[in-house]
């Protein structure tokens, strides 16, 4: 596609069931990152991928959240045993750049997250 | 304190006139300096970028940055209801990770 596309766009689930957020960057971008904005704050880095590698997932709240990518495409973030706190819109974006910010960061729309 | 700080607003103006925004960072070591716009329930994209201190204009929209002060500004003029939206200010030492600001909603009144 023409840009980053996230699924699924919202998502309400109970306290305690797990959940899969995916992320299809655009072609050819080699790093993804994932990003957490909660109502009324600043986007949160959660955690960055050059390829298939993680080489920084210092902003994973818990070990309940963990993340993976095939190759230089799809990405996923699950987040096991949801808590209300978890409710957020999760962001992901890619860029063709690797490693440096100067590369400009395409996010998608975003997964809304609802934990009741 | 939070490393980037930026007044969430709500900032109401009417059509044409000159938006002011700005963030004030803690953190010396930042020296990519952005602003992203994000329309209700969509991504964010990236506005202007501006490497260190210094002004750098693109349209109607003019970025500044004195890491003196630690404070960034971005400012609009002849806004249009167009430009209605929130504000992120981003920033980052020499790497991948972005750290932003809580933006600022602002809406442009016909």
């Amino acid at each position: 596609g023409a840009g980053v596309s996230q699924s699924p766009s919202n998502k309400v689930t109970e306290k305690g069931k797990d959940v899969e957020l995916r992320c299809d960057p655009i072609s050819g971008h080699t790093a993804l990152y994932w990003y957490r904005q909660r109502l009324g704050q600043g986007l949160e880095f959660l955690i960055y991928f050059q390829g298939n590698s993680a080489p920084d997932k210092s902003g994973l709240p818990s070990d309940r959240f963990s993340a993976e990518r095939t190759g230089e495409s799809v990405s996923t973030l699950t987040i096991q045993r949801t808590q209300q706190e978890d409710s957020a819109v999760y962001l992901c974006a890619s860029s063709i750049t690797s490693g440096s910010v100067t590369g400009e960061l395409f996010f998608g729309e975003g997964s809304r997250l609802t934990v009741l | 304190q939070k490393e980037v700080e930026q007044d969430p607003g709500p900032l109401s103006v009417p059509e044409g006139a000159i938006v002011s925004l700005n963030c004030t960072y803690s953190n010396s070591a930042f020296q990519y300096f952005m602003w992203y716009r994000q329309y209700s329930r969509k991504g964010p994209e990236l506005l202007m970028y501006t490497y260190s201190s210094g002004n750098k204009e693109d349209g109607r929209f003019t970025a500044q940055v004195d890491k003196s002060s630690k404070y960034i500004s971005l400012f609009i003029r002849d806004s249009q209801p167009s430009d209605s939206a929130t504000y992120l200010c981003a920033m980052s030492a020499d790497d991948y990770k972005l750290s932003f600001g809580a933006g600022t909603t602002v809406t442009v009144r016909a």
